[in-house]
């Protein structure tokens, strides 16, 4: 079974700055997927950016982007240039390499991110 | 941009009664999934659904619950009686797989309050 661990209940960051956010994971798998998800106060959930376990280059989308250190088992967000609409909570997701995109998706706990003016 | 939408966004039931949650997913998406956050906590899978049957279920997903796709477009979960804490936001979830990397977009959710 797969655990995903955010160790940071709640962040803050002030508007224009940079802020990472921490997650690991265990796993016995090899090939896996990796998320970040986001969480406004409308409560919808919004994929933010993946990264596959069998690249070595971090993934990045704009603003966000991701160090993933597979031997560490690491997989942290970097937001920057923060935005008072990236204040939300973030999830870090896990899911396995299957024959489809069939498979689950892990969750960790969450971190809420509060952006200051 | 196609979208995954849940109805209703609230429901407020008493303890005991039968709650079906509606999903209507992504048109061309062959994977769907419920999905629970109880308030304040993460985000828990529930069950698993492909061709017409569950693919994979949690230990929450137990006989009071089930889920059925009763025509080419609806999803739905059903919970059959009702408890406390069944309370909760559901979330469903569609993917497709066309080799690219994997997506699941969700839906906004359902506020189920059980009193």
């Amino acid at each position: 079974a797969q655990t995903v661990t955010q160790s940071q209940p709640e962040m803050s960051v002030q508007e224009a700055e940079t802020v990472t956010l921490s997650c690991t994971y265990d796993t016995s798998e090899n090939n896996y997927y990796l998320f970040w998800y986001k969480q406004p106060p409308s409560r919808q959930m919004i994929l933010v950016i993946r990264q596959e376990a069998y690249k070595q280059q971090n993934a990045t989308e704009n603003r966000f982007s991701v160090n993933f250190q597979k031997a560490a088992k690491s997989f942290s967000l970097k937001i920057s240039d923060s935005q008072l609409g990236d204040t939300a909570m973030y999830f870090c997701a896990f899911m396995k390499w299957g024959k489809s995109s069939g498979d689950k998706l892990t969750f960790g706990t969450g971190t809420r991110l509060a952006v200051r003016p | 941009e196609p979208e995954v939408t849940q109805t209703p966004s609230h429901q407020v039931t008493q303890m005991g009664q039968e709650v079906i949650l509606r999903c209507v997913p992504i048109s061309n998406h062959l994977y769907f999934y419920w999905y629970r956050q109880i308030l304040g906590q993460k985000v828990e899978f529930l069950v698993s659904f492909y061709n017409n049957e569950i693919s994979e279920k949690s230990e929450i997903f137990d006989d009071q619950f089930s889920v059925e796709r009763p025509d080419g477009s609806n999803f739905t979960l059903k919970i059959r009686s009702t408890k406390l804490e069944d309370s909760a936001m559901y979330f469903c979830a569609s993917s497709e797989w066309t080799g690219r990397l994997p997506e699941a977009f969700f839906g906004q959710g359902t506020r189920l309050t059980v009193v």
